[in-house]
């Protein structure tokens, strides 16, 4: 299974651009990079995901590398509302190709006013 | 309301006991997945199914039994409950197998153990 790096914690600035960064260097071609987050204890909420090409939807924006080794989660205009953990996850195809989604520890994103 | 549902949300037990957390979702999902977290070990997978009567363990299956007699229902069974396993729990469901599907959670079912 790919694994995952991100750093612990961030800060960031209401209104400001939030990126987050991860690590999946061991990337399979055919593994996707998945992002969640978890707010406060409640239950993990998507946020986005992508093969190669960057991605955007209505949360975020989501770039990966060419080389696939890395990507970055932002959040254009961040919210106090968007303090939450973090969860950078690659998608698993092995052999049983169950896709299971294995957590990390995530980044830690504090929001402040 | 459509969704994925955990009962009970808050449980306490005793040692020893047997306890059932229910998970239930409406949109026919093939997977579904228990996981647990506890402080400093963010969210570790116990079980998963990949459709009605095919259960796997995930990392921490020990003590744990699950049962998929139904699609839209994966509880999970502590067959004798212990304080290690005091835990926040979270069911999730998949649409399917491939890579490209998100996955939905529920609020999560927090159990003490005492």
């Amino acid at each position: 299974d790919a694994k995952t790096t991100q750093p612990p914690s961030m800060d960031c600035a209401e209104g400001r651009a939030a990126n987050l960064p991860c690590n999946h260097s061991t990337i399979s071609g055919n593994e996707y990079v998945y992002w969640y987050r978890q707010i406060h204890s409640q239950g993990p909420q998507y946020i986005i995901h992508g093969l190669k090409n960057n991605e955007t939807n209505e949360m975020a924006s989501l770039i990966i590398t060419e080389d696939r080794k890395s990507s970055t989660l932002i959040l254009p205009h961040a919210t106090l509302r968007d303090t939450a953990v973090y969860y950078c996850i690659v998608r698993t195809s092995g052999s049983s190709n169950t896709g299971k989604l294995i957590f990390g520890q995530g980044t830690t994103l504090q929001v402040k006013p | 309301d459509a969704g994925i549902t955990q009962s009970p949300r808050y449980k306490i037990t005793e040692t020893g006991r047997q306890v059932t957390l229910m998970c239930h979702q409406t949109w026919s999902h093939s997977y579904m997945f228990w996981y647990r977290q506890d402080l400093g070990h963010g969210l570790r997978l116990i079980y998963y199914s990949a459709a009605a009567d095919i259960t796997d363990k995930g990392e921490v299956p020990d003590g744990y039994v699950v049962s998929r007699s139904k699609t839209e229902n994966f509880p999970l069974t502590l067959e004798s409950a212990t304080r290690s396993q005091t835990s926040v729990y979270f069911c999730a469901s998949f649409r399917g197998l491939g890579p490209n599907t998100e996955a939905f959670f529920g609020q999560g079912t927090r159990l003490t153990v005492v």
